[in-house]
């Protein structure tokens, strides 16, 4: 199997708070996470690509001391909303790369800040 | 242009109607195509992986790649109200683990 989890499902926060989001692969090991973002009835957009061992990519337009990410084992990857405020609201989800070009989703997680 | 285009929808079909999905790319360079399917408020579950050109079949669904029309497809056999959800479309270039997202395609099968 090809399982990813993510923790919390949900999470509804003050506007100035930081949140983590965990994305674990559970039945596999990848050295390669993802993360995007969704916006209600839009595509995914890759935020930045995780790499086990080593400083994350960003893609353009995302704020690296904003979304920090930490892929401290190869079966986790954090990522965490510094000062968080409403326009972060979103669906994050994140991927693990099993065999390079296949990825597996993990269900998301809803943030929502006050 | 966007590097993948995606026909948003919505789509509704009856039960049991064969549904077309597809998706046409710019970048001559990609490899890797992709189908999953996204039910409201989960992550995206792939459903189809192919190489290059040709088609793939698995149950109720076939991918087509047409690289030469840089135009992929899902044929989906005998819908069922179970297969309503978005549909996204996703590539990527050989030797690299970016993946491109179409904006998906909503599809309702009504019973």
């Amino acid at each position: 199997g090809a399982v990813v989890s993510q923790h919390p499902s949900r999470v509804i926060c003050k506007s100035g708070t930081s949140v983590k989001i965990e994305c674990r692969s559970l039945d596999f090991q990848a050295t390669t996470m993802f993360w995007y973002r969704q916006f209600p009835k839009q595509s995914l957009m890759l935020m930045a690509t995780s790499n086990e061992g080593s400083k994350a990519t960003y893609e353009q337009g995302v704020e690296k001391d904003k979304f920090l990410i930490n892929h401290a084992s190869l079966t986790l990857s954090t990522l965490t909303v510094t000062s968080a405020h409403p326009e972060d609201s979103s669906f994050y989800i994140c991927s693990a790369d099993k065999q390079g070009n296949e990825q597996f989703f993990g269900p998301g997680t809803r943030l929502t800040v006050l | 242009q966007k590097e993948v285009e995606q026909d948003p929808g919505p789509l509704s079909v009856p039960e049991g109607a064969i549904v077309s999905l597809n998706c046409t790319y710019s970048n001559s360079a990609f490899q890797y195509f992709m189908w999953y399917r996204q039910y409201s408020r989960k992550g995206p579950e792939l459903l189809m992986y192919t190489y290059s050109s040709g088609n793939k079949e698995d149950g109720r669904f076939t991918a087509q790649v047409d690289k030469s029309s840089k135009y992929i497809s899902l044929f989906i056999r005998d819908s069922q109200p179970s297969d309503s959800a978005t549909y996204l479309c996703a590539m990527s270039e050989s030797g690299s683990e970016k993946l491109v997202f179409g904006k998906g395609t909503k599809l309702t099968v009504n019973p």
